[in-house]
């Protein structure tokens, strides 16, 4: 079965830096897309990028561009997110998620159970 | 980016059918059929109830339907059941090849 899981959060002052990692298993890593969505708590659902199944794409909301950037090890099926210049409304949970098809046009289907990022000094 | 459009909050009564409206612009929702629909309980991770629109992933109850007209898509479910009660989003591809979600709609089951 799909499965993802989210590593990496934790408590970071502003302006640091933080890497996430997103582990998949029970599918071909290779062929699909993959995308970060973040919750503030209590709070809505926002977009935060995608990265199409080869790395060749990637797509950042306006919140992050230039801030974040995600990348991909397809040797190991693993998927990043490189958080910079962190803000404090930056906090959120950080869900990895699956794309439908290989290319970023297509929104999540498996989601993993996320990790908190905290941004206070 | 902004946000597309939901209703706050939603109820129905057991039995009932209810229908959840997403609203964007001819620059997402309007100008292609990538709009998918969610079902989110407290404290756990969203799930895949509708993606292209109209179309149910396996294992989701039929219950659940999708449409769009124009700038705006909608999610109905029928047959309101207690376990409905969730949040549920909307999301759309953009014309900027991003994505964008609504603001969340709470269903109550009253």
């Amino acid at each position: 079965q799909v499965q993802l899981v989210e590593s990496g959060g934790g408590v970071v002052q502003p302006g640091r830096s933080l890497r996430l990692s997103c582990a998949a298993s029970g599918f071909t890593f290779t062929g699909y897309a993959m995308h970060w969505v973040r919750q503030t708590p209590g709070k809505g659902l926002e977009w935060v990028t995608v990265m199409s199944f080869d790395g060749g794409d990637e797509y950042y909301a306006d919140s992050v561009k230039g801030r974040f950037t995600v990348s991909r090890d397809n040797s190991k099926n693993t998927l990043f997110l490189h958080l910079n210049s962190l803000r404090a409304e930056d906090t959120a949970m950080y869900f990895c998620a699956r794309g439908i098809g290989a290319s970023g046009t297509y929104s999540p289907d498996y989601w993993g159970q996320g990790t908190l990022v905290t941004v206070s000094s | 980016q902004s946000a597309l459009t939901q209703p706050a909050s939603v109820s129905g009564s057991p039995g009932q059918s209810i229908t959840i409206s997403c609203t964007g612009a001819s620059s997402d929702v309007g100008d292609y059929n990538y709009v998918s629909w969610y079902q989110q309980h407290p404290g756990k991770a969203p799930k895949l109830m509708i993606f292209d629109v109209t179309n149910r992933p396996s294992g989701v109850s039929s219950r659940f339907s999708g449409s769009k007209s124009g700038n705006t898509a909608s999610l109905t479910i029928s047959g309101l059941q207690a376990e409905d009660e969730a949040d549920y989003y909307c999301i759309s591809y953009t014309s900027s090849s991003t994505h964008v979600f609504g603001t969340g709609t709470t269903v109550t089951v009253i």
